[in-house]
């Protein structure tokens, strides 16, 4: 099965500088992509997602890039925010046309934004 | 707040017993998902239901089973507890019916088995 790896396990960056979280994945056939963010005794939040047919998406602060080649996929969160603060899980599925799957979430990334 | 609701948010009960966790999904969502989230497994999918039927399975144990009802609602039962069940339980919703796109989760459910 599928098996998705993340890094760095916590992660802590000054208040306005960009934060990176990186994911690789071991299926090639995997071809969605979504990032969540989860806070403290909630459930996670999707705040990004991408397919294979696309290399880069952005929202605002918050991108995701894909290598399908080198099968990783990354997270980049600019001009980082307090409220930026939580665990980031990345996650891979594959989805055969018609068919669906479950998502494979890496272990998780504890983003701390000093003041 | 995702519109996605699980009852009850906390449950606790003793080893070898039967519990049922219940899940609402988003209005006009037919996909419900499981998923256990642990220190030690991290986010597990289990099963995922479809309209009422079963679409995939995950790391689903054979003391676990879920359905999903007519009104959508989804009901996940775990029998013969152990003390390795306790973990918090999620489940997600989706409108997607092509793959598992777009999954909005609840805000969980923490099971304590003693």
């Amino acid at each position: 099965g599928e098996n998705v790896e993340q890094h760095p396990s916590t992660l802590s960056v000054q208040e306005g500088d960009s934060a990176v979280i990186k994911c690789t994945y071991s299926d090639s056939a995997s071809n969605y992509f979504p990032w969540y963010k989860q806070e403290l005794g909630k459930g996670p939040q999707l705040i990004i997602d991408i397919r294979s047919n696309v290399g880069e998406k952005k929202d605002q602060r918050i991108a995701v890039t894909l290598n399908k080649t080198a099968k990783h996929f990354s997270l980049h969160i600019t001009e980082t925010q307090p409220e930026d603060s939580a665990v980031y899980f990345c996650a891979a599925s594959i989805t055969q046309g018609g068919g669906a799957d479950g998502l494979t979430f890496g272990k998780g990334t504890h983003l701390i934004i000093q003041p | 707040d995702s519109g996605v609701t699980q009852t009850p948010k906390h449950l606790i009960t003793a080893t070898g017993q039967r519990v049922t966790l219940r899940c609402s999904p988003r209005s006009g969502d037919l996909s419900v998902y499981w998923y256990q989230q642990s220190l030690d497994q991290g986010l597990q999918f289990l099963i995922q239901y479809y309209n009422g039927e079963e679409r995939a399975k995950g790391n689903i144990l054979e003391r676990f089973s879920a359905q999903q009802f007519p009104d959508l609602h989804s009901e996940l039962n775990l029998s013969s507890l152990e003390l390795g069940d306790s973990a918090l339980y999620f489940c997600a919703s989706s409108v997607s019916s092509a793959g598992p796109y777009e999954q909005y989760f609840g805000p969980g459910t923490r099971l304590t088995v003693t």
